[in-house]
């Protein structure tokens, strides 16, 4: 089975202008969550959904930054306008949804450089 | 809100000899799910162990066991034989039944040959 997929995997931007990432979760997970790593404050989750409703986004920085799950085989993570303070891994992580014991599974991340 | 305190931000064990990555957190809950990571240098985070905290026996794979300790609220990961390819970042993490996955900051393991 595929895994969760992530893309881009890497991308350089320009101050100002929009990045969008996107995530396409293992089939059948219906808990979705994003995650941003940084060296100095780890990995803080951002937010996350539970079939496609958005449960928690307390960890979303700021209006900048806006999140959707359209369906269950997609969601985007936007940030517009885009600051050199972003620049960080973008994990986005999948699991079976009713029970918190379910594994998290993670795509492979999504490094943007915002110069 | 819960926290996951890894106190060792670096380790360093000889091929074939067996380490152990500390990890405490604080929590108010009694059920809850205890999960190790291993980041290596491609940057995907991989599961290596999970623990239920409703059960009391120690979960184990393979060469990855852990020593949870409920009432301590500690969860290290022993590496028994390492090998060169253990050498990542290794992430506990705590996850609440609100379904929250929290990490602590993370121990750089290096295996030297």
């Amino acid at each position: 089975d595929a895994g969760v997929i992530q893309s881009p995997r890497h991308e350089v931007t320009e101050m100002g202008q929009e990045v969008t990432l996107r995530c396409k979760p293992i089939s059948g997970h219906n808990s979705l969550f994003w995650y941003r790593q940084t060296m100095m404050r780890g990995l803080e989750l951002l937010i996350y959904f539970n079939n496609n409703v958005p449960i928690d986004d307390s960890g979303m920085p700021e209006d900048r930054f806006s999140a959707k799950m359209p369906n269950a085989s997609f969601s985007t993570l936007k940030i517009q306008p885009s600051e050199p303070r972003d620049s960080a891994v973008y994990f986005c992580g999948t699991a079976p949804g009713g029970t918190a014991g379910n594994t998290i599974y993670f795509g492979e991340g999504s490094w943007l450089t915002v110069v | 809100a819960q926290t996951v305190t890894q106190s060792q931000p670096e380790m360093s064990v000889q091929e074939a000899e067996t380490v152990t990555l500390s990890c405490t957190y604080d929590t108010s809950e009694s059920d809850y799910y205890l999960f190790w990571y291993k980041q290596p240098p491609s940057r995907q985070m991989i599961l290596v162990i999970r623990q239920e905290a409703y059960k009391q026996q120690n979960a184990t794979e393979n060469r990855f066991s852990v020593n949870f300790q409920k009432a301590a609220k500690s969860f290290s990961l022993k590496i028994s034989d390492s090998q060169l390819g253990d050498a990542a970042m290794y992430f506990c993490a705590y996850r609440s039944l609100t379904q929250k996955l929290v990490f602590g900051q993370g121990t750089r393991l290096t295996i030297n040959p």
